[in-house]
């Protein structure tokens, strides 16, 4: 059964570097997503990706935070210059879109750590 | 602003009886309603989705009310096994965009005892 992948499992990084988190969203879904949760914290919306652009974004997506889907098959999240508080698992998600298909699909998720 | 309150406390239920999770929701019209489980660790997995004019869906042992007057669901998981543990997430969707962000609640951890 088709799945969304995510790399790397578990990044570290120490505060004002880069990082990109990868997803490889299912492959006939069209529109994507990147959530996050803190830890003990609920799912929270980041952004949401359709058409080669981004369709929604949150108050947590700010100008450190951008998305990209550089090739037919990857979509990343790449964040600026992170934060302590930027430490938390981010989860790319995907729906087929069409109508009645509103469920989306989850990754396995990328831990962030940084230090 | 919007709010979506799920049961904090575990619920904890013995092996075969029904377990009846509780979504409340405020200052929202979602267009409709879905249902994940979040293993430890893992990304949530979607269970079950509800349109604001269904009142009941079922999936096998799972089933889902929504009241709209009530701004409510219900999620019951009968003859519950150990392998139903696991923290259920409600999560409403958008009311303008059919395929936009999800705004999920904190989720209710249910533990099924032998």
């Amino acid at each position: 059964e088709p799945e969304v992948t995510q790399t790397p499992s578990h990044q570290v990084t120490q505060m004002g570097q880069e990082v990109i988190l990868r997803c490889v969203p299912i492959s006939n879904h069209l529109y994507f997503y990147w959530y996050r949760q803190i830890l003990g914290q609920k799912v929270e919306f980041l952004v949401s990706f359709y058409n080669n652009e981004i369709s929604e974004k949150s108050e947590i997506f700010d100008d450190q935070f951008s998305v990209e889907r550089p090739d037919g098959s990857n979509f990343t999240l790449k964040i600026r210059s992170t934060k302590l508080e930027d430490s938390a698992m981010y989860f790319c998600a995907s729906t087929p879109g069409g109508a009645g298909h509103y469920e989306q699909y989850f990754g396995p998720g990328t831990r962030l750590t940084v230090t | 602003s919007q709010k979506i309150e799920q049961n904090s406390e575990a619920l904890n239920i013995q092996e075969g009886k029904t377990a009846t999770l509780t979504c409340n929701y405020t200052n929202y019209s979602p267009a409709y309603l879905q249902w994940y489980r979040q293993d430890p660790g893992r990304g949530p997995v979607f269970l079950l989705l509800i349109r604001e004019n269904e009142k009941e869906k079922r999936k096998e042992r799972l089933k889902v009310t929504f009241d709209t007057t009530l701004k409510q669901s219900l999620f019951h998981i009968t003859a519950s096994q150990p392998a139903d543990s696991a923290t259920y997430l409600c999560a409403l969707g958008s009311p303008t965009d059919s395929w936009g962000k999800l705004q999920f609640g904190a989720g209710t951890q249910v533990v099924v005892t032998p």
